[in-house]
Parts: C-alpha cells; structure tokens; sequence
C-alpha cells in the first residue's frame, strides 16, 4: 500500500511565479491536510479538504494561496506570485481516522 | 485553541542514555496527543499516540509517553538511545474528534554522541 505522495519534491519558483504542489492521499483516504513548516518552526496548518470540499482553510493566507481536492485526482495546493517568505517545505497527510499520515514534503525555493 | 510547548529546541545524550523530551500542553478538551519523529529532508512518521484508556503509550522503536492530565503534559522517553534516534521529534495535539487538525509544537533535535 503505497504511503502519501507529493510532487515535485523540490521547487524552485522565481518571485512572481506561480507554484503548484501536488498531493496524492494513501489509498482508501479521502481527507487531505496540508502543512507549512519554516525553518527553525514547527509544522503549521494550513488547510483541511474531503473530495470537493473545503473543511477548513483557517490556516491559509488570504491571498495568493488556494487549495482543492476534486473528484478525480491528486489535492493541489496552489501559491500565485510567489514571495522569498514562501520559501518552506510543504507537506501533505492523508486520514481515514484520528491518524494523520504524512508524505515527504514538498520544499519551495524562492529566488 | 490549542497549543504545544516543548522545551529545549535540542537535546543531546550519550549513546545508551535515557532520553526524555519534554511536551506540555494546553488545550480546553480532551486531546488526543502524538508524538512524530522527522529524520532530514523526510516527512513525519508517528511515533505513538493518546486517544483513550491507558496514560501509559508505547511506540515504535522502544520509545514511550505518558499522559498526565494534572500537569497537562506528554513527555516522550526511551530507556537507552540509539545513534539511529538522531533525529528531529514533534509533538502535537488535536481535539478528542477523529478528522482533526494537528497543533504542533516548534520541535526538538536529539542529538546522540558515541
């Protein structure tokens, strides 16, 4: 059973630029978390979906960052003109219950 | 809200000592308490966990924690470290509800000398 994937697992982005992390839950799992962790910082959340549906975004800047989980395919959090303080790793977890599986992290780069 | 303390962003030891790491925290229910174990440039992978029943949790790789509700605390201890334990340790809380945001504390580095 194959554990979370994410992709790319390094980014580079220059400012202004746009970044696309792509996630893909474990099998059988259908709600998505998606993490922002900065150097010398613990992981923060950023948002919560099930298939189509946004549960909670209450850790998602108000600008430029969006996130969704369709039907069909992989959760995609998306970060538009890209600013040096995006630069962070990106990790996704999937659930079925209360335990949250991690995959390995996407790390953006802004130049 | 919910919050996560854990004290000493590093922590070293000899080979063969007791590791304790330090969690507290803060939360207005019941929690459900973990602990993940981050090696470089990897995801998090779950130690152990508290959700019900008994205080006392045991993981993987020999590491333990124990739930104490009157102190609010999560220490995470293993009786004797291994080189292989070199590595960064989170500790983390969400509400008693399954489908949970994790709340996570800033981290600790083990580091585990010869």
């Amino acid at each position: 059973n194959a554990g979370v994937m994410q992709n790319p697992r390094h980014l580079v982005r220059r400012r202004g630029q746009e970044a696309r992390l792509r996630c893909s839950p474990m099998k059988g799992h259908s709600h998505v978390y998606w993490y922002r962790q900065l150097p010398e910082e613990g992981l923060k959340f950023m948002v919560y979906l099930q298939k189509e549906n946004i549960i909670d975004e209450s850790g998602m800047p108000k600008e430029r960052f969006s996130a969704e989980f369709p039907k069909e395919g992989p959760s995609i959090l998306r970060i538009q003109q890209v600013v040096r303080g995006d630069s962070a790793a990106y990790f996704c977890a999937s659930s079925r219950a209360d335990e949250q599986y991690f995959g390995p992290g996407t790390r953006l780069t802004v130049t | 809200a919910q919050s996560v303390t854990q004290l000493g962003s590093h922590v070293s030891v000899s080979e063969g000592a007791l590791v304790l790491l330090r969690c507290n925290y803060s939360s207005s229910v019941p929690p459900y308490l973990f602990w993940y174990v981050q090696y470089p440039n990897q995801g998090l992978q779950l130690l152990l966990k508290y959700t019900t029943g008994a205080t006392l949790v045991k993981g993987i790789n020999g590491f333990e924690a124990e739930f104490k509700k009157s102190e609010t605390s999560f220490h995470l201890t293993k009786p004797s470290a291994h080189m292989s334990d070199a590595a960064e340790y989170f500790c983390a809380v969400s509400l008693a509800s399954g489908y949970s945001t994790l709340t996570f504390g800033k981290g600790t580095m083990l580091l585990v000398s010869p």
